[in-house]
């Protein structure tokens, strides 16, 4: 049973432009909720975060975006860069859980 | 600073051979420790994790198995390794209270 969904296994954007990744969730008492960068043949690196308590994140070209009467979650990078290139995992996770869930990824390609 | 170890980096071992995976953490006292399986063309899936030493929860059935004899290792075992055991294995640290995880570098494990 999937949690956290990310519908879009990948995006492709042009340089300087935006970038918007989507993730979805299904369980009603996740209460934090991150962004991951992964590059092949490593480890996920963290990216951003956001709590329930809040709706809206900001880190330089980094924005994540949660509304949780949807149960939405999105990452906004702006501007794109061909370095953002990567695949992003969005997680859950909720108070006392000591675990996080994590979706299936998007692969984004920024083109030059 | 704290570090996660992950070895080995790449791993290449036949059906039936056994497996250990392990996992250290440096600079930090009583982490939360993780095991997740990135099985090709798929996202992050939480094999087990644990909250303290001796204390290990599964999420999933299968064929491994972990341990945690000291407070800062963490280990993923197997018997008898199948072919569907082949992934990319990521051990990861993170202190609870809704903050982020962190991750090893990860080992490609390839069953034959």
């Amino acid at each position: 049973d999937q949690q956290v969904k990310q519908n879009s296994p990948s995006l492709s954007v042009q340089e300087g432009r935006i970038s918007i990744l989507n993730c979805d969730y299904t369980n009603s008492m996740f209460d934090y909720f991150l962004w991951y960068k992964k590059y092949p043949a490593e480890g996920p690196t963290f990216l951003i975060s956001i709590s329930s308590i809040k709706d809206k994140n900001e880190d330089g070209r980094f924005t994540v975006f949660l509304n949780k009467s949807a149960k939405h979650l999105s990452l906004h990078i702006v501007p794109s860069q061909p370095g953002d290139s990567a695949v992003y995992f969005c997680a859950a996770s909720a108070t006392n859980f000591n675990k996080f869930y994590f979706g299936s990824g998007t692969k984004l390609n920024v083109k030059p | 600073s704290q570090t996660i170890h992950q070895w080995p980096a790449t791993l290449v071992q036949p059906v039936g051979s056994p497996l250990s995976l392990e996992c250290t953490v440096e600079g930090t006292s009583n982490p939360n420790l993780y095991w997740y399986r990135q099985a090709a063309g798929r996202g992050l899936q939480l094999l087990f994790y644990s909250v303290g030493i001796g204390q290990i929860s599964s999420e999933v059935p299968q064929n491994l198995s972990a341990s945690r004899p000291q407070d800062r290792q963490f280990i993923l075992s197997s018997k008898k390794l199948l072919l569907s055991d082949s992934g990319f294995y990521l051990c990861a640290w993170g202190t609870g209270e809704n903050t982020e995880a962190f991750f090893g570098q990860g080992t490609r494990l390839t069953v034959v």
